[in-house]
């Protein structure tokens, strides 16, 4: 079976500092990975996915994760954090042997940043 | 694109009473997707569809929970009668696998709160 692991339920920056939001998975076969944010009182929404090729997946808002295999890891960083970045975050993985199979998420990061 | 759309935001009412929800999936989208998200935790898998055909129910209290999708476009989703469990937000998402893509849109989800 699938899950996923976020270490660390709180994760506090200031701005301009180095974000990283670690995630581990585990799969039995190869994945897909994604990285979801929400913000308060909305719905999910994508920063990136990896699928196939490059490890290095680069997302929306300067967010960018890397994929790999060896230490079953998809942590996200940004190299500089903006107020806006608050929110929480969720990592998740799915089945990619099979189209459409229903994403299994990570219990979530919250990230606060301060000025 | 118009996104998924979730009626209603938020709902409150007893325990013991019953309550549904609507989803509207994005146009052309054939795999349509319940989540359960309880405050501080990640998106939990409630029910999948695949057109109007059921793909995975196996965390679907089915004892108290129902969900349909009708014509292969809406669902509703049914909890009767309520827990005070149940406090949660319902997410509703949609993907395409038709073009190889998993990612799962989600719409904006409907808080309920059971007192």
């Amino acid at each position: 079976a699938q899950s996923v692991t976020q270490l660390g339920s709180h994760v506090s920056v200031s701005e301009g500092a180095l974000v990283l939001l670690r995630c581990n998975y585990s799969s039995s076969v190869p994945p897909y990975l994604f990285w979801y944010v929400q913000y308060p009182n909305q719905g999910l929404q994508l920063l990136l996915k990896y699928t196939t090729g490059a490890t290095l997946v680069k997302g929306i808002n300067g967010f960018e994760a890397e994929f790999k295999k060896s230490e079953t890891s998809f942590h996200l960083t940004k190299p500089s954090a903006h107020m806006s970045d608050a929110a929480e975050y969720f990592c998740a993985v799915s089945d990619a042997g099979q189209a459409g199979t229903a994403l299994i998420f990570g219990k979530g990061t919250t990230l606060s940043v301060s000025s | 694109e118009a996104g998924v759309a979730q009626s209603p935001r938020y709902k409150i009412i007893e325990k013991r009473q019953s309550v549904a929800f609507w989803c509207n999936p994005i146009s052309g989208h054939a795999t349509l997707y319940w989540y359960q998200q309880i405050l501080g935790q990640g998106p939990k898998l409630l029910i999948q569809f695949q057109n109007n055909g059921v793909v995975d129910d196996s965390q679907l209290p089915k004892d108290r929970f129902s969900a349909e999708r009708l014509k292969g476009v809406d669902s509703t989703l049914k909890i009767q009668p309520a827990k005070l469990e149940d406090s949660a937000v319902y997410l509703c998402a949609s993907s395409s696998p038709a073009v190889g893509v998993t990612e799962a849109f989600f719409g904006q989800g409907t808080r309920l709160t059971v007192v």
